[in-house]
């Protein structure tokens, strides 16, 4: 089972990011997204498809549906640029998207 | 606070074992809320996910790596462990130890370690 990322997006201070991650009905599995800055480790930002882990902004949202999950970031500071990843399991396995670079600009 | 850091050689020999080990403070690795997943990055790539272990012992393991792969507890230690066989230069990559929250269902990764770079070199 593979899910796909676009390799980077962009968007501008303020603006909203929509980040997708497409698999095979990947609606019917759950989807949680990570993001990474360079040289530290993944940091968990949402899990079953929308909830937000204690600490993690509110800007940070998801959904999934049909084929896709999205990571969307509202207001989307300096702070946000990074790299982003999903991830789902497909019969105990976990599967990671190839990540996405968001670049705030 | 779960902390959890991981161990080993930082370099390795063409054809030999890979083996590192995962110490988890601030909880208790045999706990049934949660379980112990070791997950790679080659350098500049993306995240791949190795395998996971829970605390009945039952394992998972990425298919890809299956044939070379195992992934152990020890309760006493409060550690997991991964062994991975026959490494070529392809395994070069920062190895990270990551607990899965079963709270969270379906387990995504709410602790990471801070990773460590294994070389495959002769």
């Amino acid at each position: 089972y593979e899910v796909t990322q676009p390799p980077s997006v962009s968007v501008s201070p303020g603006q909203t990011a929509r980040i997708p991650c497409s698999g095979d009905k990947l609606g019917d599995k759950f989807a949680c997204w990570y993001q990474q800055k360079p040289g530290q480790s993944p940091v968990l930002v949402i899990y079953q498809d929308t909830r937000r882990p204690s600490g993690i902004p509110e800007r940070f949202s998801g959904s999934n549906s049909g084929n896709t999950a999205t990571l969307t970031i509202s207001g989307t500071q300096a702070l946000d640029e990074a790299d982003y990843y999903c991830q789902t399991w497909d019969n105990n396995i976990g599967v990671f998207g190839g990540g996405t670079k968001l670049t705030v600009l | 606070q779960v902390q959890l850091q991981e161990s080993g050689p930082g370099l390795v020999k063409p054809s030999q074992t890979l083996s590192l080990s995962c110490n988890v403070s601030g909880g208790s690795i045999s706990s049934v809320n949660y379980h112990w997943t070791w997950i790679r990055q080659h350098p500049g790539k993306g995240l791949e996910w190795i395998g996971n272990i829970y605390y009945s012992g039952t394992t998972y393991y990425n298919p890809s790596l299956k044939s070379r792969l195992t992934i152990s507890l020890d309760t006493s230690k409060n550690q997991f462990s991964l062994k991975l066989t026959s490494v070529t230069a392809a395994d070069t990559a920062v190895y990270f130890c990551a607990r899965g929250d079963l709270g969270m269902v379906p387990g995504p990764f709410d602790y990471w370690g801070q990773g460590t770079l294994v070389t495959v070199s002769s």
